[in-house]
């Protein structure tokens, strides 16, 4: 059984630092990962989404990267900002499932 | 506003009672989904709908759920005789499955409906 593991389960950074998130999955045999941005009592917000055939995926000051070998994904927020505080949750789709496994997420907190 | 809905929001009641929820989603989108998310959790999903077919049922969709997508539109997911562990944040996906067998499709969630059993 997939298990997406995200670590860590909080950040807190101030203003203006880059910073990493990490996502680890089990079963490399996925078809994509997604990370998702989710603001307090909210819905879920796509922010982007690796092919298992690609390697990474940039939007703006959003860079994730896929590694499905070793199981892990990371995504690297540029010049953090305080709207950027928010839960990041990373999912993986597998072939032939159609639910997604996704981590418990990352907390995070931008000081100005 | 184009996106997935969901309604109510929020809602209360009291252990044993039945509750319905709703959701909309895009109008073009052929697939349905709906998660669970507790506290501190990442969703799980729940069940999914192509058009109007129940495709997948994940084993935490008790015999006291129910969901239905009757006219491949918008769908509703029901829980009867409420407990107090089916608290949670209940969300809504849609996306757009075309043919040709690739599974591109990005899902696009809805605000969610929380739900508090007392």
């Amino acid at each position: 059984k997939q298990e997406v593991t995200q670590i860590p389960a909080a950040l807190s950074v101030p203003e203006g630092e880059n910073l990493v998130l990490n996502c680890s999955f089990t079963d490399s045999a996925i078809y994509n990962l997604q990370w998702f941005r989710q603001d307090p009592g909210k819905g879920l917000t796509s922010l982007l989404l690796i092919q298992s055939s690609q390697r990474e995926q940039t939007s703006g000051r959003l860079n994730a990267s896929l590694d499905k070998s070793s199981g892990r994904s990371t995504l690297y927020i540029a010049a953090s900002q305080p709207g950027d505080s928010a839960t990041y949750l990373c999912a993986v789709s597998e072939p032939y499932n159609n639910d997604m496994r996704f981590g418990a997420g990352t907390r995070l907190t931008v000081k100005p | 506003d184009t996106g997935v809905s969901q309604n109510p929001r929020h809602k209360i009641t009291k252990r044993g009672q039945n509750v319905t929820f709703r959701c909309d989603p895009i109008s073009e989108h052929n697939r349905l989904y709906w998660y669970r998310q507790t506290l501190g959790q990442g969703p799980e999903f729940l069940t999914y709908f192509q058009n109007e077919a129940q495709l997948e049922k994940s084993r935490l969709l008790s015999d006291r759920f129910s969901a239905e997508r009757p006219k491949g539109s918008f769908s509703t997911l029901e829980i009867q005789r409420t407990e107090q562990g089916d608290s949670a944040m209940y969300l809504c996906a849609s996306s757009l499955r075309t043919s040709g067998g690739d599974w591109k499709e990005t899902q696009y969630f809805g605000p969610g409906t929380r739900l508090l059993v007392l």
